[in-house]
């Protein structure tokens, strides 16, 4: 089974600052795909950057990357210079390689607002 | 292209009656899944088809739920006997087929409310 920990329900951030947003993840998979999606008030879920389990390097895409600590099993989202449009809920998510199920299994989100 | 498209945007129905959702995914794509995302939770999966074929419904809440996809585009979903406790946001993501890195487009979702 897999499961995804996001241990910050909500988080006030001044624009143009740095923010961290965490996950933690548990899977028995030996290899497994780790997500950040977006999801404004619209109710769309956005793609935000990809974690394979063995690239080597830390994604980054644009003001996105993520710290990704394999032996904590962490796999963390950082956003460089918030804007008031990063303003949303955040969810960390994973697939694994095993099991049969293709969907993904998503943590419980941190709602991330930007204030000006 | 116009991204994953889902109908209706909501729906209120009364207990006990059934209510079926449509999804239109992307045309290129071959997988499609469904995910129920109730208040203050990330998406829950349900189900997924590859073309027409569903290749996992074990994950479907209860036997009231079913879903499909006759010709391999579009899908609905159907809760029959509908319960309050059904009241959710239901999305639906498309993909191309592929490995693990294979980024899914969801839709805006249809919100159910169940009164």
């Amino acid at each position: 089974a897999q499961k995804i920990t996001q241990t910050q329900p909500g988080m006030f951030v001044q624009e143009k600052e740095a923010v961290t947003l965490d996950c933690t993840y548990d899977t028995s998979d030996p290899s497994y795909g780790l997500f950040w999606y977006k999801q404004p008030s619209s109710g769309e879920m956005i793609f935000l950057i990809y974690q394979g389990s063995y690239d080597q390097q830390n994604a980054t895409e644009g003001r996105y990357s993520l710290n990704f600590q394999k032996a904590r099993k962490s796999a963390n989202l950082v956003i460089s210079a918030s804007q008031l449009g990063d303003s949303a809920m955040y969810f960390c998510a994973m697939r694994g390689s095993l099991g049969g199920a293709d969907g993904l299994t998503f943590g419980k989100g941190t709602h991330l607002i930007i204030q000006p | 292209d116009t991204g994953v498209s889902q109908n209706p945007r909501h729906k209120i129905t009364k207990r006990g009656q059934n209510v079926t959702f449509r999804c239109d995914p992307i045309s290129e794509h071959n997988r499609l899944y469904w995910y129920r995302q109730t208040l203050g939770q990330g998406p829950e999966f349900l189900t997924y088809f590859q073309n027409e074929a569903q290749l996992e419904k074990s994950r479907l809440l209860s036997d009231r739920f079913s879903a499909e996809r006759p010709k391999g585009s579009f899908s609905t979903l159907e809760i029959q006997r509908t319960e309050q406790g059904d009241s959710a946001m239901y999305l639906c993501a498309s993909s191309l087929m592929g490995g693990l890195n294979t980024e899914a487009f969801f839709g805006q979702g249809t919100r159910l409310t169940v009164v």
